[in-house]
C-alpha cells in the first residue's frame, strides 16, 4: 500500500520568500501526484497534480512541483510567498492498481510573517 | 460550473440528536466519497460510493453513522444518536472514473459539526 509523508507539520516564512513544502511517498511503481491547499474554513482545493511527463509541475496560484523518482518526492514550491498562501497544504499518491482512494498525508500548516 | 455543494455549512446540535449532512456532487462525477477531518486524526475517509452504491464503508466509525445515495446527485451521512465526539468538519468529495482523473478528488466546503 502506498504511504505519504510530509516531515513539516508548520512552516514559516516571511511575506515574499520562497517556499518548499516537502512531499515524500512510499510505492513500487509511478505513483499519481497531488497538492491541495486547504484555507481556514474551507474544503480541499487541488493545487497541481501529476500523472506522467514532465516532471515540473505548475498550477494554480503561482505553485509548482517536481516529481523526483530516485528521491521519492513531490515538493511543492513556490518564488514569492503572498499572506492570502497561508493554509494548510496536503500532499496526496494514488496508486494505479490499487482502489480509488488517494492517500493524504498529514498536511503542513504554512505561516506567513508579513 | 458548481462545484461539490455541502449543507448545512454549521450544525451545533444536543447529544442524542439525529444528524443528517447532504451532498450535492458535481454533474458527471460518479464517485463520491465522505471524509471527517479533526485535529487528532487528520483526515480520515469514512465512507465512498460509486453510481450510487456503496463500495466501502469500513471507515465509519461505528453504527451511529449511516451513509446513502439516493440518486446522482444527492448524497447524505446521517449520525444517530449524535455523541460530543462526532464533533468534527465532515467533507464530501467527488471524482470521475476517467482514470487517472478518479483520484483528482474534488472538495466541498465541509459541514462542521459541533455536538454539545
Amino acid at each position: 500500500a502506498q504511504s505519504v509523508t510530509q516531515p513539516d507539520i508548520h512552516i514559516t516564512v516571511s511575506e515574499g520568500a520562497s517556499l518548499e513544502l516537502r512531499c515524500n511517498y512510499s510505492y513500487g511503481a509511478t505513483p499519481y501526484l497531488f497538492w491541495y491547499v486547504q484555507s481556514p474554513g474551507q474544503g480541499l482545493q487541488l493545487l497541481l497534480k501529476y500523472f506522467s511527463g514532465d516532471t515540473l509541475v505548475q498550477g494554480i496560484k503561482g505553485f509548482e512541483a517536481e516529481f523526483k523518482r530516485s528521491q521519492s518526492s513531490f515538493n511543492l514550491r513556490k518564488p514569492s510567498v503572498h499572506w492570502s498562501d497561508a493554509a494548510e497544504y496536503f500532499c496526496a499518491v494514488g496508486a494505479s492498481g490499487g482502489s480509488y482512494i488517494p492517500t493524504f498525508g498529514r498536511g503542513t500548516s504554512l505561516i506567513v510573517h508579513p | 460550473d458548481a462545484g461539490v455543494i455541502q449543507s448545512p455549512r454549521h450544525e451545533v446540535t444536543e447529544m442524542g440528536q439525529e444528524v443528517t449532512l447532504r451532498c450535492k456532487p458535481i454533474s458527471g462525477h460518479d464517485y463520491l466519497f465522505w471524509y471527517r477531518q479533526t485535529m487528532m486524526r487528520g483526515l480520515e475517509l469514512l465512507i465512498y460510493f460509486n453510481n450510487n452504491v456503496p463500495i466501502d464503508d469500513s471507515g465509519m466509525p461505528e453504527d451511529r453513522f449511516s451513509a446513502k445515495m439516493p440518486n446522482a446527485s444527492f448524497s447524505t451521512l446521517k449520525i444517530q444518536p449524535s455523541e460530543p465526539r462526532d464533533s468534527a468538519v465532515y467533507f464530501c468529495a467527488s471524482s470521475f472514473s476517467d482514470s487517472p482523473e478518479i483520484w483528482s478528488q474534488h472538495f466541498g466546503d465541509g459541514t462542521r459539526l459541533s455536538i454539545l
